[in-house]
């Protein structure tokens, strides 16, 4: 059975400073993985995806993910937080999708971030 | 591009009646929709798999007669709670997958649903 681990609950940044949000999945096969970001009265907006090549993926907003096999993880990073970046992120992983299926996703528990003027 | 509407966007209802929620794949058509569960400060958990014209696939312990999901075109799925309790009340989201890219899923706003 697929899981992720979101190991930070909550996360206090300064704005300007840098953030790292952790995940964790267990998968059998190789992790479809992605990140999704949910604001406050708004649906959950696709960050960034890794399927296969480059370990580093670039997303949307400025932020990025890196992709560890040997640590079965795909940790979410940000140079420099804006205030605008306050919301829940959430881990999600998958596997290739089935014809008829789609790709069924797993959610890890979310990290809500909160920024410090 | 890829948004996703939903419709309503909360609803109150009584005991023992049903609510229907719309679901929109606006610029895309969707052959795979999925509906989420997601209680307060939570995750999402998966509901059920809805594919155009089929069946919907239900996770287990997910009952397939309280929540009817019907995918009539490539662009709507709905949800119908019926004879709603207040247990039922929850924030209930979908996602659809474009049908040229089905590895990726593009989230609705969501519904927040309050029975009283």
């Amino acid at each position: 059975a697929q899981s992720v681990t979101q190991p930070d609950i909550h996360i206090t940044v300064s704005e300007g400073a840098s953030l790292e949000l952790r995940c964790n999945y267990s998968y059998g096969a190789t992790p479809y993985l992605f990140w999704y970001v949910q604001s406050p009265g708004q649906g959950l907006q696709l960050l960034l995806k890794y399927f296969s090549g480059d370990t580093l993926v670039q997303g949307i907003k400025g932020f990025e993910a890196e992709f560890k096999r040997s640590q079965s993880s795909f940790n979410l990073r940000k140079p420099s937080v804006h205030w605008s970046d306050a919301a829940e992120y959430f881990c999600a992983v998958g596997g290739p999708p089935i014809k008829a299926a789609g790709n069924k996703l797993t959610f890890g528990g979310g990290t809500r971030v909160l920024v410090k003027p | 591009g890829a948004v996703v509407s939903q419709h309503p966007s909360w609803v109150i209802c009584k005991s023992g009646t049903s609510v229907k929620i719309e679901c929109r794949s606006l610029d895309f058509q969707a052959t795979t929709m999925f509906w989420y569960r997601q209680f307060p400060k939570q995750s999402l958990m998966l509901m059920a798999t809805s594919n155009e014209g089929s069946k919907a696939t239900y996770e287990q312990g997910v009952e397939k007669d309280k929540f009817l999901i019907n995918h009539a075109s490539l662009t709507l799925s709905t949800l119908t709670v019926t004879s709603a309790h207040p247990e039922d009340s929850s924030f209930y989201i979908c996602s659809a997958s474009p049908s040229g890219s089905t590895d990726t899923q593009y989230f609705g706003p969501g519904t927040r649903l309050t029975v009283l």
